[in-house]
């Protein structure tokens, strides 16, 4: 099993839906998790961290942490075409500086 | 605001030469690190730094170098430039927190 694993895509959603990215980790990234949004030929930007189980919401994004089921997921809500990216999920665990990315989802809002 | 800078947006160097892109940061980060990104295969890790003059292998080391001399700057060095080492090149700051902070990615062509 790779450490972060994520679908690929691409996921389209309708302008104003919801859109709902997962991703699945490992034991080794288990820790603190983040989501990083990056545009085509930019670079990631991060748009969420979370380090606790359950719902952390900013804005129109909520990150969800489940520990148990060793999932993570990112809502966005009231998609808009500006959201169109690639998301990507990292995590990292106890005294450790690096992050392990997964591949990232590339999502579509379709206006 | 954060700010991570890297030297040039975009580079185009020839097989055998050495080469340098360098990263500064101004949020008196600890951590720094080097990456590339290529289509399909995600974000890979070539080489961190956890203090100054400290540094730590990554994923993917081989054909590369790094510099950390003072806690802002963190360097990469191509020793020798090959083809297969044309990609997009990301550098990144981090604090104990692990929130990783990207600059605007050099994109780097060996011909």
């Amino acid at each position: 099993q790779k450490e972060v694993e994520q679908n690929s895509g691409p996921l389209s959603v309708p302008e104003g839906a919801i859109a709902s990215l997962n991703c699945t980790y490992s034991d080794r990234v288990s820790q603190s998790f983040f989501w990083y949004r990056q545009y085509s030929g930019k670079s990631p930007e991060l748009i969420m961290s979370i380090y606790s189980n359950g719902d952390k919401e900013d804005g129109r994004f909520t990150a969800q942490l489940n520990k148990a089921s060793q999932y993570v997921s990112l809502l966005i809500r009231d998609s808009q075409p500006s959201d169109s990216a690639t998301y990507l999920c990292a995590g990292t665990d106890f005294g450790n500086e690096k992050l392990t990315f997964g591949t990232g989802t590339r999502l579509t809002i379709i206006p | 605001d954060v700010k991570v800078t890297q030297s040039s947006r975009y580079l185009v160097k020839r097989t055998g030469e050495k080469v340098f892109l360098e990263c500064v940061q101004d949020m008196d980060h600890e951590n720094m690190f080097w990456y590339r990104q290529d289509p399909g295969l995600g974000l890979r890790l070539i080489y961190f730094s956890y203090d100054v003059k400290m540094k730590e292998k990554g994923d993917i080391p081989e054909g590369y170098s790094v510099s950390r001399e003072k806690k802002e700057r963190f360097s990469l060095i191509l020793e020798s430039a090959s083809t297969n080492q044309t990609s997009m090149y990301l550098c990144a700051s981090s604090s104990a927190d692990n929130e990783q902070f990207f600059g605007p990615g050099t994109r780097l062509t060996v011909l």
